[in-house]
C-alpha cells in the first residue's frame, strides 16, 4: 500500500519570504499523480498544484512550485513572496494512475505566516 | 460550476443516535468520495462511487456506515447507532474520472456526545 509522510507538522515563514514544505512517499508503481492541497481553517480542502510522475518537469502555479525527485520519492512544495492567505494546513497527496485508488494523504503540515 | 456541497455542516448528536450527511458532487462528475478527516490528522478514504455503483469501501467503513448515491447523482452517508469515535469531519469530493483532479466540498463535523 501506498504511503505518504509529510515530518514536519509545524513551520513558520515570514511575510514575502520562500517557505518549502517536505513529503515523501512510498510506492512500488512507476506511474502516479502527486498533489498538494492546501486547507484553510474551517474552509475546504483545494488543489495547490499537481504532477504527474512520467513529466520530469517541476510542476508551477504562479507563487508555488514542486521539486519532484522521483528517485528519492521526495515530492516537496515551495511557496515564494509567502502571504498571509497562505496560513493552512498543506496536505500532501499521492494517487495511482491506474484510476480505480483513492487519493492517500499525509497528515499535513500546518502553515503560519508571520506579518 | 456552483462546487461539491455538503449538509448539514454541523452535527451534534448523541451516542447511539443515527446520523445522515449528504453530498451533492458537481454536476457530470460520475465520480463520489467519502474522506473522514480528524483533527490534526489528514483525510482517511471511506469509500468511492462511480456513476450508482460503489466501486471501493474501506475497511474503516464498518456495518455502521452505509453509502448510497441513487441515480448517480446526489450521495448519502449515514452511520447508525453513532459512537464517540465516530466524531470527525465527513469529507466528500468529485471528479470527472479517474484521471481527473478532485474537488472537496467543505466537510461536515459531526460531533457525538
Amino acid at each position: 500500500a501506498q504511503t505518504v509522510t509529510q515530518s514536519q507538522p509545524e513551520m513558520s515563514v515570514q511575510e514575502a519570504e520562500t517557505v518549502t514544505l517536505s513529503c515523501t512517499y512510498d510506492t512500488s508503481e512507476s506511474d502516479y499523480y502527486l498533489f498538494w492541497y492546501k486547507q484553510p481553517p474551517s474552509r475546504q480542502m483545494i488543489l495547490v498544484i499537481r504532477q504527474e510522475a512520467y513529466k520530469q518537469q517541476n510542476a508551477t502555479e504562479n507563487r508555488f512550485s514542486v521539486n519532484f525527485q522521483k528517485a528519492a520519492k521526495s515530492f516537496s512544495l515551495k511557496i515564494s513572496d509567502s502571504q498571509l492567505g497562505d496560513a493552512a494546513m498543506y496536505f500532501c497527496a499521492y494517487r495511482s494512475r491506474g484510476g480505480n485508488t483513492p487519493l492517500v494523504f499525509g497528515k499535513g503540515t500546518r502553515l503560519s505566516v508571520i506579518a | 460550476d456552483t462546487g461539491v456541497s455538503q449538509d448539514p455542516r454541523h452535527k451534534i448528536t448523541k451516542r447511539g443516535q443515527n446520523v445522515t450527511f449528504r453530498c451533492d458532487p458537481i454536476s457530470e462528475h460520475n465520480r463520489l468520495y467519502w474522506y473522514r478527516q480528524t483533527l490534526g490528522q489528514g483525510p482517511e478514504f471511506l469509500t468511492y462511487f462511480q456513476n450508482e455503483a460503489q466501486l471501493e469501501k474501506s475497511r474503516l467503513l464498518s456495518d455502521r456506515f452505509s453509502a448510497e448515491r441513487p441515480k448517480g447523482s446526489f450521495s448519502t452517508l449515514e452511520i447508525q447507532r453513532t459512537e464517540q469515535g465516530d466524531s470527525a469531519m465527513y469529507l466528500c469530493a468529485s471528479s470527472l474520472d479517474s484521471r481527473n483532479t478532485i474537488y472537496f466540498g467543505e466537510g461536515s463535523w459531526l460531533t457525538v456526545v
